[in-house]
């Protein structure tokens, strides 16, 4: 697999219920960032992990990052249907390259 | 808030001619990319640019790409001979220092580019 795969691909949800999205890359990281992406929209930064950090929080989301495992989770709490978009994890190499490396995605739906 | 504006939102050109796709980055950072997106698969890096010349450069960005920073405010992406496969979302993104290393990228609403 490539750096930056998510799983699921899909999730589908109630409203109110929580959201677990799920990264795993391959290299050594600085960092690890999400976005959000709304149906042919641009990128929205949403939460930024560093490598020395084990768990983030901005509001509704906690993101948290296992560097042994080389995976990472966004949690969604109390979901909204306005959450409805995919999301992706980016990794930020430590060496090397300096572009992110995107993942795949998870497309969300969160049903009113 | 600051915001990376694109132009166009889309654009339809015929295969074998030029475009240029327009991003204006936030008016304090340093750093500039552009990222690709083809239907359903997944974001791409192209190339990044700092100090007025290219920085880096992915497989993706062969000769038939360039960019350049015309003026104080615009970066731009030209496709010298547009092929079907080029048809993608494109993206530019930038950063204030260095990115991805320690800070957040702001991404632009992108340009839907349609060769036909």
């Amino acid at each position: 697999s490539q750096q930056g795969e998510e799983d699921p691909q899909a999730l589908s949800i109630q409203e109110g219920e929580n959201a677990t999205m799920n990264c795993s890359y391959k290299t050594s990281i600085n960092n690890l960032q999400w976005y959000r992406q709304n149906s042919g929209r641009g990128l929205v930064h949403l939460i930024l992990i560093r490598s020395n950090e084990r768990e983030k929080h901005s509001g509704r989301l906690r993101v948290t990052l296992d560097t042994s495992k080389k995976s990472s989770s966004l949690l969604i709490t109390a979901s909204r249907a306005a959450d409805t978009a995919s999301y992706f994890c980016a990794t930020g190499p430590d060496t090397g390259r300096r572009a992110l490396t995107f993942g795949s995605g998870t497309r969300l739906q969160v049903q009113p | 808030e600051p915001e990376v504006t694109q132009t166009p939102s889309h654009q339809v050109t015929q295969m074998g001619q030029e475009v240029i796709l327009r991003c204006v980055p936030i008016s304090n950072h340093l750093y500039f990319y552009w990222y690709r997106q083809i239907l359903g698969q997944k974001v791409e890096f192209l190339v990044s640019f700092y100090n007025n010349e290219i920085s880096e450069k992915s497989e993706i960005f062969d000769d038939q790409f360039s960019v350049e920073r015309p003026d104080g405010s615009n970066f731009t992406l030209k496709i010298r001979s547009t092929k079907l496969e080029d048809s993608a979302m494109y993206f530019c993104a930038s950063t204030y220092r260095q990115g991805p290393a320690n800070t957040e990228a702001f991404f632009g609403q992108g340009t839907r580019l349609t060769v036909v």
